[in-house]
């Protein structure tokens, strides 16, 4: 079965503060992808980052971290030194050929960033 | 580039009657999928075309939902006849990647939410 799980519903920190989104995946495939979407208060989900299964490799984007770990089947988000505007929803998805490449998404984490 | 559009923004209907949602995708997304979200959970794909054909609407409730996407452009979901539960907010998505390729990164509209009373 394929499946995305984001424990923290919600998470609330002080402006400038170092945030990390937790996002744990189940997949039987070998191959499979990765993402993640913010989904701001106006509604539309943005995409963020896509990761392969076979490049464990983190990946740093500004203040944008990404944490891929195989062996614990996490993919966690790391904002460095948060800022307001980041305040949204945050969805870890999956897509693997046992889903027949649809996007599978976690339930979400909403972030609020108080200044 | 314009983006995903998508109409009405809102929609308040009584249980039992029928309500359609627009969707207009990126110029040239051969792809389009809909995606149901219900308050507090991510989206759920409903249904997912290629060009003009359904490539995957296992996960639609046929008995009350349907769409089409007759020139393989715009797409129309409609209910009918709406429950409770149906009450969510309707995404549209496209891309220009067939069904299939698991790259796939999505451009989503802004979504329709529909309130079912």
């Amino acid at each position: 079965a394929q499946k995305v799980t984001q424990a923290q519903t919600e998470i609330s920190v002080v402006e400038k503060e170092d945030v990390t989104l937790d996002c744990v995946y189940e997949t039987r495939d070998t191959t499979y992808y990765l993402f993640w979407y913010k989904q701001p208060p106006s509604g539309e989900l943005v995409f963020l980052i896509r990761r392969n299964s076979f490049d464990e490799q983190n990946e740093i984007s500004g203040r944008y971290s990404w944490n891929f770990q195989k062996s614990t089947s996490s993919f966690n988000f790391t904002i460095t030194a948060s800022q307001v505007v980041d305040s949204a929803v945050y969805f870890c998805a999956l897509s693997s050929y046992s889903s027949a490449s649809k996007i599978i998404f976690g339930s979400g984490t909403r972030l609020s960033i108080r200044p | 580039e314009a983006g995903v559009a998508q109409s009405p923004r809102y929609k308040i209907i009584e249980k039992r009657q029928s309500v359609a949602f627009w969707c207009n995708p990126i110029s040239g997304h051969a792809t389009l999928y809909w995606y149901q979200q219900i308050l507090g959970q991510g989206p759920k794909l409903l249904i997912q075309f290629q060009n003009n054909g359904v490539v995957d609407d296992s996960q639609l409730p046929k008995d009350r939902f349907s769409a089409e996407r007759l020139k393989g452009v715009d797409s129309t979901l409609k209910i009918q006849p709406a429950k409770l539960e149906d009450s969510a907010v309707y995404l549209c998505a496209s891309t220009t990647l067939a069904p299939g390729v698991l790259t796939g990164e999505l451009f989503f509209g802004e979504g329709s939410r529909l309130t079912v009373l």
